[in-house]
C-alpha cells in the first residue's frame, strides 16, 4: 500500500523552540506539499516542491521553510515557533500532473497528520 | 478571500437519507473540483471529482454536480450511512494544478 508518513504524530514546543516535521513518501511522486488545517479555514498551502531542492511558497509561507534534498523526503522547519502556528500540518504528495481519468490537475495522497501545540 | 467556501460548518442527516454537502468558488479559472473525505487523526483521502467539462459524476453512492453559472458544486451521498461519518473537503484547480481548499463540511450520519 502507497504511503505518505509523517514521523512524528504529537509534539509539544515551546515558544521560540526549533521545530523539525519530516514527511518521507514510497511512490516516487515529484510533487510534495506542506498544508496546516485550522477549523473552520479547511487545509492552507504554506510550502511544497516540484522536484529535489526545488521549493516553492504556497498562501502562508510566513515562518516556515522547507527542505528536500531527496526526492521521497520533505522536511517542513518552524525556525521559531510560536503559539500561532499550533495547528494540524499535513504533507502530502502527487505525481506531477496527475489526474484520476485524464491529464491535468494533481490528486493528493495524504499523510496521517501532526498535531503541532506551542506553549 | 476564499476563493472556495463550504458555507456549512456541519451537517446532520439520518441514516438511509440522502446528504447533501455545498461548495461555491470564486476564481473562474478553476476547472477542475475534487472532494476529499476526512476521519479524525486521518489524513484527508480523495472522494471523487468533476472536470468542468462535465456537469455530473457518479461514483457509487456519491455523486458530484457542478453548476458553472453559478460557480457551485455539490455532493450528493445516498443512501448515507453511519460510516460516511467523517469532515469533507471540496477542492478547485486551475490550469496550474494547485489545489485551493474549502473550509470542510462536518457530516454526521445517525443511525
Amino acid at each position: 500500500d502507497v504511503k505518505v508518513t509523517q514521523s512524528s504524530r504529537y509534539l509539544v514546543k515551546r515558544t521560540g523552540e526549533k521545530v523539525f516535521l519530516e514527511c518521507v513518501q514510497d511512490m516516487d511522486h515529484e510533487n510534495m506539499f506542506w498544508y496546516r488545517q485550522d477549523p473552520g479555514l479547511g487545509l492552507r498551502l504554506i510550502y511544497f516542491s516540484y522536484d529535489v531542492k526545488m521549493k516553492e511558497k504556497g498562501d502562508i509561507p510566513e515562518g516556515y521553510s522547507v527542505s528536500r534534498e531527496k526526492k521521497e523526503r520533505f522536511s517542513l522547519i518552524l525556525e521559531s515557533a510560536s503559539t500561532n502556528q499550533t495547528s494540524m500540518y499535513l504533507c502530502a504528495s502527487s505525481l506531477f500532473g496527475s489526474r484520476p481519468d485524464h491529464s491535468g490537475a494533481n490528486v493528493l495522497t495524504f499523510g496521517a497528520g501532526s498535531r503541532l501545540t506551542v506553549l | 478571500d476564499q476563493q472556495v467556501k463550504q458555507n456549512s460548518p456541519s451537517l446532520s442527516v439520518q441514516e438511509g437519507r440522502i446528504s447533501i454537502l455545498n461548495c461555491d468558488y470564486t476564481n473562474s479559472m478553476f476547472d477542475y473540483f475534487l472532494w476529499y473525505k476526512k476521519y479524525p487523526a486521518e489524513g484527508p483521502t480523495f472522494l471523487i471529482s468533476i472536470s468542468s467539462i462535465k456537469d455530473k459524476n457518479e461514483d457509487g453512492r456519491f455523486t458530484v454536480f457542478l453548476n458553472k453559472s453559478a460557480k457551485h458544486l455539490s455532493l450528493h451521498i445516498v443512501p448515507s450511512q453511519p460510516g460516511d461519518s467523517a469532515v469533507y473537503f471540496c477542492a478547485a484547480s486551475d490550469a496550474g494544478n494547485m489545489l485551493t481548499f474549502g473550509g470542510g463540511t462536518r457530516l454526521m450520519v445517525k443511525p
